[in-house]
């Protein structure tokens, strides 16, 4: 089955400076590649999300990117604020999500 | 976007007893449906695959006579931990992709904590 690893498993940011996650995956065949969000207690929540047709793809402050070759792909927030601060999930799939396990990123005001 | 909604948000209840959570797509129907468990600061491990009206797919690992699932409707997926003990305390998670969507994304429901005393 699909495995998915995350690195740095916790991230310091200061307050508009950028963050950069990266997510590694085992399964080639892999199409769908989401970023979840999730708040203390709360449910995950996506927040962008790629397809393997395509490279990269940026809604706003938040971007992914995606490289089939070397089988990562990377999670890039700008201008951070301090509501960013939360663990984010990403996942690789064919027909079921294998989530990895989450980056706790905070940011410093 | 999609709605899925859980029942209860939390629960506690006594060793020995079992526990019945309910996940329900508001506003779409769900042949499929994905039950999680969330122990603190640890990611979202997948237990098992709700199918409606069909048995229930489990992850290698997941006792599937102790996490009973039910998909007896199209807007309704129930698992029930029997048997609870204090080690089944956890964050339990429902997801459900709406399948007139082409984007993939899945919902989740809002959790329950259960707490086994």
């Amino acid at each position: 089955g699909e495995n998915v690893e995350q690195h740095p498993s916790t991230l310091s940011v200061q307050e508009g400076d950028s963050a950069v996650i990266k997510c590694t995956y085992s399964d080639s065949a892999s199409n769908y590649f989401p970023w979840y969000k999730q708040e203390l207690g709360k449910r995950p929540q996506l927040i962008i999300d790629i397809r393997s047709n395509v490279g990269e793809k940026k809604d706003q402050r938040i971007a992914v990117t995606l490289n089939k070759t070397a089988k990562h792909f990377s999670l890039h927030i700008t201008e951070t604020q301090p509501e960013d601060s939360a663990v984010y999930f990403c996942a690789g799939s064919r027909n079921r999500l294998a989530f990895g396990k989450g980056n706790q990123v905070v940011v410093i005001p | 976007g999609a709605v899925v909604s859980q029942h209860p948000s939390w629960v506690i209840c006594k060793s020995g007893t079992s526990v019945k959570i309910e996940c329900r797509s508001l506003d779409f129907q769900a042949t499929t449906m994905f039950w999680y468990r969330q122990f603190p600061k640890q990611s979202l491990m997948l237990m098992a695959t709700s199918n409606e009206g069909s048995k229930a797919t489990y992850e290698q690992g997941v006792e599937k006579d102790k996490f009973l699932i039910n998909h007896a409707s199209l807007t309704l997926s129930t698992l029930t931990v029997t048997s609870a003990h204090p080690e089944d305390s956890s964050f339990y998670i429902c997801s459900a992709r709406d399948q007139r969507e082409d984007s993939g994304e899945l919902f989740f429901g809002e959790g329950s904590r259960l707490t086994v005393l």
